[in-house]
């Protein structure tokens, strides 16, 4: 079965330091993955993809995830934090019908 | 990427009442758009696969007959919640599926009240 497994409902950080949203995927083929940034009241921007070319995907607004199939794993960094990255994270696994699977998400709050 | 407009951005109605959402793709033909709903603090949720020309896809628990889906052309697709009740008060987004897969651009998202 697929399925995605956001490991972290809530990551506080202080501005200026390194931010960690982990995500964990199954899947029983190759994945297609990707990260989202939702805002209050607004949809989903997309902020990364993984389809299979390089591990190391860097997305908008600095932001990078790493694809690790041995950890199964999807983990999305961003080097320093800023004040406007506090939103909700959404990672999703891409299914085999062309829809997502999305995680519970992580809410990163950051700290001034 | 594709835009998405979603409208209205937030609608309030009465129990029992029906209420349509629009989904418009701006600057792309969507042949395939998707409708999600996320209750608060909750993840999204698909509802549906709206196909042009074609009858919409229901994920399972989805009652067809109370969100009716029409996917009438390649730019627009709309979500009627027939005799809404208090609880299918949410936030629905829809979103647009490229031609690569499972890439989707979503819209702003509807807030729906039911009171």
């Amino acid at each position: 079965a697929q399925s995605v497994t956001q490991l972290d409902s809530h990551v506080s950080v202080s501005e200026g330091t390194p931010v960690l949203l982990r995500c964990n995927y199954s899947s029983s083929y190759s994945p297609s993955l990707f990260w989202y940034v939702q805002h209050p009241n607004k949809g989903l921007q997309l902020l990364l993809k993984y389809t299979s070319a390089a591990t190391l995907v860097k997305g908008i607004n600095g932001f990078e995830a790493e694809f690790k199939k041995s950890e199964t794993s999807f983990h999305l960094t961003k080097p320093s934090a800023h004040m406007s990255d506090a939103a909700e994270y959404f990672c999703a696994l891409g299914g085999s019908q062309g829809n997502l699977i999305f995680g519970k998400g992580t809410k990163l709050s950051v700290k001034p | 990427g594709a835009v998405v407009s979603q409208h209205p951005s937030w609608v309030i109605c009465k129990s029992g009442t029906s209420v349509k959402i629009e989904c418009r793709s701006l600057d792309f033909q969507a042949t395939t758009m998707f409708w999600y709903r996320q209750f608060p603090k909750q993840s999204l949720m698909l509802m549906a696969t709206s196909n042009e020309g074609s009858k919409a896809t229901y994920e399972q628990g989805v009652e067809k007959d109370k969100f009716l889906i029409n996917h009438a052309s390649l730019t627009l697709s709309t979500l009627t919640v027939t005799s809404a009740h208090p609880e299918d008060s949410s936030f629905y987004i829809c979103a647009v599926g490229l031609a690569r897969p499972n890439e989707q651009f979503f819209g702003p998202g509807t807030r729906l009240t039911v009171l």
